[in-house]
């Protein structure tokens, strides 16, 4: 099955600087990779997702890259605020039998200090 | 637009007791749906996923089941639960036969064994 390993597992950095999180994956059939941010006691909640025919898509301040060759894709946040502070899973995903089935990575507690 | 309930919010409950969490989804037909636990400061593990009325897989062998008695109602139940049952319990759906689709989650039950 699909492997989906993530680093760092926590991430500190002052308010206004870039943070980067780093994601592989195993099974070279995955062709979606969602990323999801988790605030404390809350549901995950898509921030960006992209498909294997992209190699980088951005949404204001967000962005994520990815190398299928290498099997890797990376969470790009810019010029980062205290609200960005949270947990923030990536996934890895192939379609089967018409549902599609998401391995999660281990997580990266983002926080942005003042 | 489409809504997905869960409830109960929290449930505290004795080890070997019996336990039914419900998953519904509104404003949209024929979801694929998915249960996920999480233990505390960890990632997202799927337990089960369902692409129709009655049509259940099974991702890790537990004593947990689940069922889909309607095409919209999602319901995960345990017979005789166990302290290590304690976690998380996100439900969540997607759209059903577009390959590989965004999953949203709802707001989850917080299980506590005593």
């Amino acid at each position: 099955g699909e492997n989906v390993e993530q680093h760092p597992s926590t991430l500190s950095v002052q308010e206004g600087d870039s943070a980067v999180i780093k994601c592989t994956y195993s099974d070279s059939a995955s062709n979606y990779f969602p990323w999801y941010k988790q605030e404390l006691g809350k549901r995950p909640q898509l921030i960006i997702d992209i498909r294997s025919n992209v190699g980088e898509k951005k949404d204001q301040r967000i962005a994520v890259t990815l190398n299928k060759t290498a099997k890797h894709f990376s969470l790009h946040i810019t010029e980062t605020q205290p609200e960005d502070s949270a947990v923030y899973f990536c996934a890895a995903s192939r379609p089967t039998g018409g549902g599609n089935k998401l391995t999660f990575g281990t997580g990266t507690q983002l926080k942005v200090e003042l | 637009s489409q809504t997905i309930h869960q409830w109960p919010a929290t449930l505290v409950q004795p080890v070997g007791s019996p336990l039914s969490l419900e998953c519904t989804v509104e404003g949209t037909s024929n979801p694929n749906l998915y249960w996920y636990r999480q233990a505390a400061g960890r990632g997202l593990q799927l337990l089960f996923y369902s692409v129709g009325i009655g049509q259940i897989s099974s991702e890790v062998p537990q004593n947990l089941s689940a069922s889909r008695p309607q095409d919209r109602q999602f319901i995960l139940s345990s017979k005789k639960l166990l302290l290590s049952d304690s976690g998380f319990y996100l439900c969540a759906w997607s759209v059903r036969g577009a390959g590989t689709s965004t999953q949203h989650f709802g707001d989850g039950t917080r299980l506590s064994i005593l």
